[in-house]
């Protein structure tokens, strides 16, 4: 394990489900991430939290809904999903930003089936 | 518009050979480099990060190496063996003082390694 937690592993779930990912670090980093990834495509940045303040939000569907109650926890609210929102989410974390040197520590990700 | 371009997109080699694998990018200005390895089913794990002034790092088995003047990477993995089937990512960070993105991330190689 590498200090990133993320639950549950693999979900299925349907268009009209509402479901959360979790993430949990153990690291004491103040940085957290969502990722997007996607068959043959580049990891998408979703949304960054620093110091539990929303500090991004990459045009992400408001579909998504992240919850950041303290620095070591993480949520993804989902809600009336698509198809197309299949995909592997990747939860991070981060000492500072993910500029200069600091390094991202991912969790194993949150596999997600849309039906 | 910045780019990370991978090559190439996937490799299988036998077991015990060495392999290369490319890393373009157009993010300027730079700030520095990261290869990324990503098992099936986990997230991506650090394996290297190059500032500006290196030109080569290594890692065990893994060489990384770096020309910031024509913007390529490259990462040697020498006398492969069969864990080191994977995705590797190369992830480039913009410099955040400029307004640049600050990670740009490459779609991967996809490595096999077969005895």
């Amino acid at each position: 394990e590498t200090g990133v937690t993320q639950t549950p592993r693999h979900l299925v779930m349907g268009m009209t489900n509402k479901k959360s990912l979790k993430c949990e670090q153990h690291l004491g980093h103040n940085a957290m991430y969502w990722y997007k990834q996607s068959a043959k495509k580049p990891l998408e940045l979703m949304f960054v939290y620093n110091f539990k303040e929303q500090t991004e939000n990459n045009s992400v569907p408001s579909r998504f809904s992240p919850e950041c109650p303290n620095s070591s926890h993480l949520f993804l609210h989902l809600h009336t999903l698509q198809p197309e929102d299949s995909a592997l989410y990747l939860c991070a974390s981060s000492q500072g930003d993910s500029s200069g040197a600091n390094v991202l520590t991912f969790g194993a990700g949150s596999r997600l089936t849309v039906l | 518009k910045n780019q990370v371009e991978q090559s190439p997109q996937s490799l299988i080699i036998l077991e015990g050979k060495n392999c290369t694998l490319q890393c373009n990018y157009t993010v300027s200005p730079f700030s520095n480099l990261r290869w990324y390895k990503q098992d099936t089913g986990r997230g991506p794990v650090s394996l290297t990060i190059m500032t500006f002034s290196e030109n080569t790092k290594s890692n065990g088995r893994y060489t990384a190496t770096l020309d910031a003047d024509t913007k390529q990477s490259s990462l040697h993995i020498t006398a492969s063996q069969l864990s080191d089937s994977a995705s590797y990512i190369c992830v480039v960070s913009g410099d955040r003082n400029s307004g640049n993105t600050p990670l740009v991330f490459g779609k991967g190689t996809r490595l096999s390694v077969i005895a």
